[in-house]
């Protein structure tokens, strides 16, 4: 499964798109990127997956690049609600378990 | 109902003690997982169950004792613990394994004394 490499933090005011990237240079052609976040003391929660496609649903849009090297997560319109870790995950459609990363803690700031 | 349960939210034990940690889901799901996640890491993921049987230990200790008793139970059974064991321990379930979305209950909060 592919190492994931994002940055450490990232600050965003509230009502602006929040613009998180992932780099997973070492994706291979059949492992997807699934995103998930995790706020405070809650359990990791699902955003997002894709392949190769651009992908958008009603938490997020997803847009991986062409070489599929890197992805960035976009939350359109970031609430403080969206103030959480997020975590960029390589997953293998033959491999079963996910690896997690470092993530990236977002603060949305009022 | 996509929720998935564990109980208990929090549990302190003694090193000599046994205790078990429990997870539920009836989404109809046939993967089940536990992950720990100290705090400030991300989750490390412990034992995945596919089909009520046991697919992948990541080389766990056995102090850790997973259970899947039917489809929609996975217990933890824990035993002769460390203080280094304390952390957030998280269940998960999936359709199946493989390339599914993974769904996560709050975790059970574990201090060991």
């Amino acid at each position: 499964d592919a190492k994931t490499t994002q940055p450490t933090s990232m600050d965003c005011a509230e009502g602006r798109a929040a613009n998180l990237p992932c780099n997973h240079s070492t994706i291979s052609g059949n492992e997807y990127v699934y995103w998930y976040r995790q706020i405070h003391s809650q359990g990791p929660q699902y955003i997002i997956h894709g392949l190769k496609n651009n992908e958008t649903n009603e938490m997020a849009s997803l847009i991986i690049t062409e070489d599929r090297k890197s992805s960035t997560l976009i939350l359109p319109h970031a609430t403080l609600r969206d103030t959480a870790v997020y975590y960029c995950i390589g997953f293998s459609n033959t491999g079963n378990q996910f690896y997690f990363g470092t993530g990236t803690s977002l603060t949305v700031i009022p | 109902d996509t929720e998935v349960t564990q109980t208990p939210k929090h549990l302190v034990m003694g090193m000599t003690n046994k205790k078990s940690l429990k997870c539920e889901q009836h989404m109809g799901h046939r993967a089940m997982y536990w992950y720990k996640q100290k705090a400030k890491k991300p989750p490390e993921l412990m034992f995945v169950y596919s089909y009520e049987k046991l697919s992948i230990n990541e080389s766990v200790p056995s102090r850790f004792s997973p259970e899947c008793p039917n489809s929609s139970l996975l217990n933890l059974h824990l035993h002769a613990l460390q203080p280094e064991d304390s952390a957030l321990y998280l269940c998960a379930s999936s359709q199946e394994s493989g390339v599914n979305e993974q769904f996560f209950g709050p975790g059970t909060r574990l201090t060991v004394l």
